[in-house]
């Protein structure tokens, strides 16, 4: 595998179900940042790790917790979702100290369907 | 705060032909980055081009230009010999020079881009 993947692409839950999204990224990047993404809104920065430190958190719900174990995987458990959560989940990655302009590398996302 | 505004929700071009997509953006920076990303159907964003805004000169990658200009705050995307693979959604985003913002990007809504053949 090679760049950032994610697993599942495509993933159906209750509104009490307890699921997660995994990320990860081949890249020997240092930073990982999850989005979300819904239709007519511009892309929502929701989690940053650096060096697995979590560095920003942009007032994200409870019901959303991630997890970087290391600088290579990413997490975000999902528990007591609600529809409007439905959306595209996308896990990006870039390395902080090699070039100043930063380039994310993204993967392809995981499609969100709360029910 | 900054935003950037990508006001062509869609757009369509003849295959061969050459499309300029639109971005403004504002901000009371000097220094900073912008960004054109391209995520086609298959859903996996990718950067197409960036431009340093302490850069006069516009970045160019292949088939691929940009039109910025400072003072306007403008920072369009032109594609040449367009192809049908160059369909998809065009996102124009910004990041400020500045470390201490986290190296966070700001986005527009994007604009969706055919190809017709």
């Amino acid at each position: 595998e090679t760049g950032v993947t994610q697993t599942p692409r495509h993933l159906v839950m209750g509104m009490t179900n307890k699921k997660s999204l995994k990320c990860e990224q081949h890249l020997g990047h240092n930073a990982m940042y999850w989005y979300k993404q819904s239709a007519k809104k511009p892309l929502e920065l929701m989690f940053v790790y650096n060096f697995k430190e979590q560095t920003e958190n942009n007032s994200v719900p409870s019901r959303f917790s991630p997890e970087c174990p290391n600088s290579s995987h990413l997490f975000l458990h999902l528990h007591t979702l609600q529809p409007e959560d439905s959306a595209l989940y996308l896990c990006a990655s870039s390395h902080r100290d090699r070039e100043s302009y930063n380039e994310q590398f993204f993967g392809p996302g995981t499609r969100l369907t709360v029910l | 705060a900054q935003t950037v505004t990508q006001s062509q929700p869609e757009m369509s071009v003849q295959e061969a032909e050459t499309v300029t997509l639109s971005c403004t953006y504002d901000t009371s920076e000097s220094d900073y980055y912008l960004f054109w990303y391209k995520q086609p159907p298959s859903r996996q964003m990718i950067l197409v081009i960036r431009q340093e805004a302490y850069k006069q000169q516009n970045a160019t990658e292949n088939r691929f230009s940009v039109n910025f200009q400072k003072a306007a705050k403008s920072f369009s995307l032109k594609i040449s010999d367009s192809q049908l693979g160059d369909a998809a959604m065009y996102f124009c985003a910004y990041r400020s020079a500045n470390a201490g913002n986290n190296r966070k990007l700001i986005w527009g809504l994007g604009t969706s881009l055919a190809v017709n053949p």
